[in-house]
């Protein structure tokens, strides 16, 4: 099966700039997460759908922060606007509802200048 | 919420010896406890997996045993070898459900 695709893999921006990341998760997965991994810690989860509703986004900065899964499919997350402490790998995660197995992307490296 | 610590954050063993890390967490409704395997620039991928109604769980050279009494876990690779050099995260969730993660081990086996 195809794994969890993410894009872009790279993005540098400056400060106050805007950024979105796409991921589309293993087909039949119901389960999606957006986790915030930056450099020398563990992946921090910042939100976690269950089809097309939100289970949790208790860490996600919502000033800044949204993301959205139409369909319950596809997901982005977007940042608006972007800072210096954003940067880090954000990681998508889908898994089969009732499984905990969580099979991750590539992960999509932000930078901010 | 859920506060997953790991120790060590580095680890370097001799090629054939075995490597032990070992986590604590808070919650006590936490049942589910994976183990998830990371090399340089590559996505995160499980390794195993123990739930709460086990004690122990073995794959091969990688076994995991779990205290919940205690709420620690432990990973344990026997006889490593250089392809077991990565960064291994442990990580908690109670029922599926906002799954928490350490902070990582860099384990390097020197050949």
């Amino acid at each position: 099966e195809a794994g969890v695709a993410q894009s872009p893999r790279y993005k540098i921006i400056e400060k106050r700039q805007s950024v979105a990341f796409w991921c589309n998760p293993i087909s039949g997965h119901a389960t999606l997460y957006w986790y915030q991994q930056i450099l020398g810690q563990g992946p921090k989860l910042l939100i976690q759908f269950q089809n097309n509703g939100v289970v949790d986004d208790s860490q996600l900065p919502k000033d800044r922060f949204s993301a959205e899964r139409l369909k319950g499919v596809d997901s982005t997350l977007k940042i608006q606007p972007a800072k210096l402490e954003d940067s880090a790998v954000y990681l998508c995660a889908s898994s089969r509802q009732g499984t905990g197995e969580l099979f991750f992307g590539e992960g999509s490296r932000l930078t901010v200048l | 919420g859920e506060n997953v610590e790991q120790h060590p954050s580095t680890l370097s063993v001799q090629e054939g010896d075995s490597a032990v890390i070992k986590c604590t967490y808070s919650d006590s409704a936490s049942n589910y406890f994976p183990w998830y395997k990371q090399e340089l620039g590559k996505r995160p991928q499980l390794i195993i997996d123990i739930r709460s109604n086990v004690g122990e769980k073995k794959d091969q050279r990688i076994a995991v045993t779990l205290n919940k009494t205690a709420k620690h876990f432990s990973l344990h690779i026997t006889e490593t070898q250089p392809e077991d050099s990565a960064v291994y995260f442990c990580a908690a969730s109670a029922n599926d459900y906002k799954l928490s993660f350490g902070a990582g081990t860099t384990v390097t086996v020197r050949a």
